[in-house]
């Protein structure tokens, strides 16, 4: 079975400090690994990861992908309040049709 | 502007009633998916569709059913055979298969 997990479940931390968020995967025929975040309502999408050792970067937010290990971090620099969210990774794989697997997410909260 | 539509925000059961979630896009994607969002998990596929008139059962489609006789609309109906509906219901679309999903703001379903 497919499986997404990601640690570590919460995180509590102040302005300014720097984070790792981490997802780990067990999929049969990985395709890519997407990051998002999810405020009271719709996730919305921060990444998409294809290849292992590319670092994607938007702002204070970069992750990358580690397709050896089966791993992938999502680092957040200067944290601000309104980062405060679930960060949910999610993981294309699977036979014909290609299902996208969630985590269960990494509840951040940032305080002033 | 494009985007994802979910209506109601809030919606509440009775006792062995069907209760219809509208999703609607705008963004000309081909697939559409509905996922269940429960306290402490990740996101679970309860549907999803490629095309017009085309649907496939997800991981936990008993006591679901959808429709999908337009490119934009894919209602979702909870129907009494599901004995544990209350959850946060989120409607995605992408342009195909395992492409980027963009999610709508969600429906909370609540029983009374």
């Amino acid at each position: 079975e497919d499986k997404v997990v990601q640690s570590p479940l919460s995180l509590v931390v102040h302005e300014g400090d720097t984070v790792t968020l981490n997802c780990s995967y067990e999929v049969t025929n990985f395709r890519s690994l997407l990051w998002y975040k999810q405020e009271k309502k719709a996730p919305t999408f921060l990444f998409m990861l294809t290849s292992s050792g590319i670092e994607k970067k938007s702002g204070r937010l970069s992750s990358i992908l580690d397709k050896k290990e089966l791993f992938s971090i999502l680092n957040i620099t200067a944290t601000q309040t309104g980062d405060s969210a679930v960060y949910l990774c999610a993981v294309w794989g699977g036979t014909s049709y290609g299902k996208l697997t969630f985590g269960q997410g990494t509840i951040l909260t940032v305080h002033p | 502007d494009g985007g994802i539509t979910q209506s109601p925000k809030y919606l509440f059961r009775k006792e062995g009633q069907n209760v219809t979630l509208s999703c609607e896009q705008n963004l000309n994607h081909d697939a559409m998916y509905w996922y269940r969002q429960d306290p402490g998990q990740g996101l679970r596929l309860i549907y999803y569709s490629q095309i017009v008139n085309d649907f496939q059962k997800g991981d936990i489609a008993e006591g679901y059913s959808v429709s999908r006789e337009k490119k934009e609309s894919f209602p979702l109906t909870v129907t009494s055979a599901q004995k544990n509906p209350t959850a946060f219901y989120l409607c995605a679309s992408s342009m195909g298969n395992q492409e980027t999903q963009y999610f709508g703001p969600g429906t909370r379903l609540l029983v009374l």
